[in-house]
Protein backbone atom coordinates (compact mmCIF):
# COMPACT_ATOMS: atom_id res chain seq x y z
CA UNK A 1 0.00 0.00 0.00
CA UNK A 2 1.23 3.53 -0.96
CA UNK A 3 0.66 6.79 1.24
CA UNK A 4 1.75 10.55 1.07
CA UNK A 5 2.60 12.99 3.30
CA UNK A 6 2.44 16.62 2.77
CA UNK A 7 4.73 18.46 5.44
CA UNK A 8 2.73 22.02 5.97
CA UNK A 9 -0.13 22.00 6.04
CA UNK A 10 -0.34 26.06 5.40
CA UNK A 11 2.85 27.67 3.35
CA UNK A 12 2.95 31.61 3.31
CA UNK A 13 4.85 33.19 0.44
CA UNK A 14 5.08 36.73 -0.52
CA UNK A 15 4.53 37.36 -4.57
CA UNK A 16 7.88 36.93 -6.45
CA UNK A 17 9.00 34.41 -3.94
CA UNK A 18 10.10 30.87 -4.38
CA UNK A 19 7.25 28.38 -3.68
CA UNK A 20 8.15 24.83 -2.38
CA UNK A 21 5.64 22.64 -1.35
CA UNK A 22 6.68 19.27 -0.04
CA UNK A 23 5.81 15.94 -0.72
CA UNK A 24 6.91 12.37 0.20
CA UNK A 25 5.65 9.18 -0.81
CA UNK A 26 5.93 5.78 0.65
CA UNK A 27 5.35 2.50 -1.64
CA UNK A 28 7.09 -0.62 -1.93
CA UNK A 29 7.65 0.18 -5.52
CA UNK A 30 8.19 3.38 -6.96
CA UNK A 31 4.12 4.68 -7.89
CA UNK A 32 3.06 7.22 -10.40
CA UNK A 33 3.08 10.96 -8.85
CA UNK A 34 0.68 13.64 -9.12
CA UNK A 35 0.26 17.02 -8.13
CA UNK A 36 -3.01 18.76 -8.14
CA UNK A 37 -4.50 22.11 -7.48
CA UNK A 38 -7.81 23.32 -6.30
CA UNK A 39 -9.13 27.03 -6.21
CA UNK A 40 -12.14 27.91 -3.59
CA UNK A 41 -15.13 25.89 -4.91
CA UNK A 42 -14.17 24.17 -7.91
CA UNK A 43 -12.47 20.61 -8.44
CA UNK A 44 -9.03 19.50 -8.82
CA UNK A 45 -7.11 20.31 -11.44
CA UNK A 46 -3.75 18.22 -12.65
CA UNK A 47 -0.61 20.62 -12.21
CA UNK A 48 1.78 17.86 -13.30
CA UNK A 49 2.61 14.36 -13.30
CA UNK A 50 5.35 11.79 -12.98
CA UNK A 51 5.16 8.28 -14.55
CA UNK A 52 9.00 7.22 -16.25
CA UNK A 53 11.55 9.26 -17.98
CA UNK A 54 12.90 12.52 -17.26
CA UNK A 55 12.55 12.70 -13.56
CA UNK A 56 12.51 16.63 -13.24
CA UNK A 57 8.69 17.36 -14.14
CA UNK A 58 7.37 20.70 -15.81
CA UNK A 59 3.81 21.62 -15.47
CA UNK A 60 0.86 24.46 -15.97
CA UNK A 61 0.79 27.99 -14.66
CA UNK A 62 5.00 27.60 -14.14
CA UNK A 63 5.22 24.61 -11.53
CA UNK A 64 7.64 21.97 -11.88
CA UNK A 65 8.16 18.81 -9.75
CA UNK A 66 11.36 16.62 -9.34
CA UNK A 67 11.31 13.21 -8.70
CA UNK A 68 13.81 11.76 -6.37
CA UNK A 69 13.99 8.03 -5.71
CA UNK A 70 16.66 7.99 -2.78
CA UNK A 71 14.40 10.82 -0.94
CA UNK A 72 11.11 9.62 -1.62
CA UNK A 73 9.89 12.85 -2.78
CA UNK A 74 8.25 14.95 -4.83
CA UNK A 75 8.50 18.33 -4.14
CA UNK A 76 6.71 21.19 -6.20
CA UNK A 77 8.13 24.64 -6.98
CA UNK A 78 7.85 27.64 -8.72
CA UNK A 79 10.27 30.43 -8.88
CA UNK A 80 8.45 33.19 -8.65
CA UNK A 81 4.97 33.24 -6.84
CA UNK A 82 1.98 35.15 -8.28
CA UNK A 83 -1.10 35.74 -6.60
CA UNK A 84 -3.37 33.83 -8.33
CA UNK A 85 -0.95 30.58 -7.20
CA UNK A 86 -3.05 31.15 -3.92
CA UNK A 87 -4.73 27.55 -3.66
CA UNK A 88 -5.18 24.61 -2.13
CA UNK A 89 -2.64 22.11 -3.44
CA UNK A 90 -2.53 18.19 -3.45
CA UNK A 91 -0.26 15.85 -3.81
CA UNK A 92 -1.21 11.99 -5.16
CA UNK A 93 0.22 9.12 -5.34
CA UNK A 94 -0.95 5.69 -7.80
CA UNK A 95 0.47 2.20 -7.51
CA UNK A 96 2.02 1.06 -10.50
CA UNK A 97 -0.56 -1.81 -10.87
CA UNK A 98 -3.84 -0.94 -10.39
CA UNK A 99 -7.34 -2.11 -11.76
CA UNK A 100 -8.67 1.71 -11.94
CA UNK A 101 -6.07 3.94 -11.31
CA UNK A 102 -6.86 5.06 -7.51
CA UNK A 103 -4.70 7.49 -6.43
CA UNK A 104 -4.14 8.47 -2.80
CA UNK A 105 -4.48 11.62 -1.59
CA UNK A 106 -2.31 13.89 0.75
CA UNK A 107 -3.97 16.31 3.00
CA UNK A 108 -2.84 19.04 1.36
CA UNK A 109 -0.42 22.49 1.57
CA UNK A 110 -2.65 26.09 1.18
CA UNK A 111 -0.76 28.00 -0.42
CA UNK A 112 -1.19 31.83 0.57
CA UNK A 113 0.83 34.67 -1.77
CA UNK A 114 1.19 38.01 0.38
CA UNK A 115 1.71 41.07 -2.10
CA UNK B 1 -14.53 21.42 -24.54
CA UNK B 2 -14.39 18.00 -23.13
CA UNK B 3 -15.32 18.06 -19.58
CA UNK B 4 -16.24 16.56 -15.98
CA UNK B 5 -19.76 18.54 -15.11
CA UNK B 6 -21.68 18.27 -11.90
CA UNK B 7 -25.48 19.46 -11.11
CA UNK B 8 -25.99 21.44 -9.05
CA UNK B 9 -23.36 23.04 -7.94
CA UNK B 10 -24.80 23.44 -4.46
CA UNK B 11 -28.16 21.17 -2.91
CA UNK B 12 -29.71 22.27 0.18
CA UNK B 13 -31.18 18.91 1.77
CA UNK B 14 -33.46 18.42 5.17
CA UNK B 15 -32.24 15.85 7.83
CA UNK B 16 -33.31 12.86 6.73
CA UNK B 17 -34.53 13.53 3.24
CA UNK B 18 -32.90 11.50 0.32
CA UNK B 19 -30.83 13.53 -2.06
CA UNK B 20 -29.56 12.76 -5.51
CA UNK B 21 -26.10 14.69 -7.30
CA UNK B 22 -25.38 14.00 -10.77
CA UNK B 23 -22.29 13.61 -12.90
CA UNK B 24 -21.78 13.63 -16.77
CA UNK B 25 -18.54 13.67 -18.58
CA UNK B 26 -17.78 13.95 -22.27
CA UNK B 27 -14.46 12.56 -21.61
CA UNK B 28 -15.52 8.65 -23.01
CA UNK B 29 -13.74 7.53 -20.00
CA UNK B 30 -14.15 4.33 -18.23
CA UNK B 31 -13.42 5.06 -14.83
CA UNK B 32 -16.00 7.29 -12.73
CA UNK B 33 -15.08 8.09 -9.14
CA UNK B 34 -17.10 9.54 -6.30
CA UNK B 35 -15.11 11.56 -3.72
CA UNK B 36 -16.70 13.29 -0.07
CA UNK B 37 -14.13 16.67 0.70
CA UNK B 38 -14.76 18.08 3.60
CA UNK B 39 -13.51 21.79 4.61
CA UNK B 40 -9.50 21.83 4.40
CA UNK B 41 -9.52 17.57 3.63
CA UNK B 42 -8.08 15.48 1.33
CA UNK B 43 -10.42 13.80 -0.86
CA UNK B 44 -12.26 10.90 0.19
CA UNK B 45 -12.84 8.41 -2.09
CA UNK B 46 -16.57 6.81 -1.59
CA UNK B 47 -16.72 4.60 -4.66
CA UNK B 48 -15.63 4.29 -7.89
CA UNK B 49 -16.75 2.49 -11.23
CA UNK B 50 -14.42 0.43 -13.70
CA UNK B 51 -17.23 0.62 -17.16
CA UNK B 52 -20.05 -1.11 -15.21
CA UNK B 53 -18.01 -2.52 -12.35
CA UNK B 54 -19.14 -0.96 -8.91
CA UNK B 55 -16.49 -0.52 -6.38
CA UNK B 56 -17.08 0.02 -2.86
CA UNK B 57 -14.76 1.74 -0.33
CA UNK B 58 -14.27 -0.50 2.85
CA UNK B 59 -15.43 2.48 4.94
CA UNK B 60 -18.12 4.11 2.65
CA UNK B 61 -21.62 3.79 4.77
CA UNK B 62 -24.55 2.19 3.83
CA UNK B 63 -26.03 5.19 3.60
CA UNK B 64 -24.32 6.40 0.53
CA UNK B 65 -25.27 4.74 -2.84
CA UNK B 66 -24.40 4.85 -6.85
CA UNK B 67 -25.70 4.50 -10.58
CA UNK B 68 -23.91 4.42 -13.27
CA UNK B 69 -26.46 3.73 -16.14
CA UNK B 70 -23.99 4.56 -19.08
CA UNK B 71 -20.92 5.68 -19.80
CA UNK B 72 -21.34 9.20 -19.68
CA UNK B 73 -23.13 9.76 -16.69
CA UNK B 74 -23.12 8.79 -12.92
CA UNK B 75 -25.27 9.29 -9.80
CA UNK B 76 -24.88 9.63 -6.32
CA UNK B 77 -28.00 9.13 -3.86
CA UNK B 78 -27.82 9.53 -0.18
CA UNK B 79 -30.57 7.38 1.35
CA UNK B 80 -31.02 9.31 4.83
CA UNK B 81 -28.20 12.51 4.91
CA UNK B 82 -27.53 12.96 8.36
CA UNK B 83 -25.45 16.45 9.40
CA UNK B 84 -22.04 14.70 9.21
CA UNK B 85 -22.85 14.54 5.48
CA UNK B 86 -22.59 18.08 4.50
CA UNK B 87 -20.07 18.42 2.26
CA UNK B 88 -18.24 18.77 -1.06
CA UNK B 89 -18.90 16.07 -3.22
CA UNK B 90 -16.53 16.00 -6.16
CA UNK B 91 -16.89 13.32 -9.24
CA UNK B 92 -14.03 12.48 -11.25
CA UNK B 93 -13.14 10.59 -14.28
CA UNK B 94 -9.72 8.78 -15.85
CA UNK B 95 -9.01 7.06 -18.68
CA UNK B 96 -7.80 3.81 -17.03
CA UNK B 97 -4.99 1.48 -18.87
CA UNK B 98 -4.61 -0.90 -15.98
CA UNK B 99 -1.32 0.61 -15.08
CA UNK B 100 -2.30 3.85 -12.83
CA UNK B 101 -0.77 6.53 -14.90
CA UNK B 102 -3.88 8.06 -15.75
CA UNK B 103 -4.45 11.59 -14.15
CA UNK B 104 -8.02 12.06 -12.94
CA UNK B 105 -10.44 14.89 -14.25
CA UNK B 106 -12.73 16.61 -11.66
CA UNK B 107 -15.59 18.18 -12.05
CA UNK B 108 -16.61 21.43 -9.83
CA UNK B 109 -18.21 19.78 -7.43
CA UNK B 110 -21.62 19.70 -5.70
CA UNK B 111 -21.35 21.06 -2.44
CA UNK B 112 -24.34 19.79 -0.18
CA UNK B 113 -25.66 21.27 3.20
CA UNK B 114 -28.48 19.95 5.71
CA UNK B 115 -30.70 21.35 7.18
Amino acid sequence: AQSVTQLGSHVSVSEGALVLLRCNYSSSVPPYLFWYVQYPNQGLQLLLKYTTGATLVKGINGFEAEFKKSETSFHLTKPSAHMSDAAEYFCAVSARSTNAGKSTFGDGTTLTVKP
Amino acid sequence: DAMVIQNPRYQVTQFGKPVTLSCSQTLNHNVMYWYQQKSSQAPKLLFHYYDKDFNNEADTPDNFQSRRPNTSFCFLDIRSPGLGDAAMYLCATSRSPGTGDQPQHFGDGTRLSIL
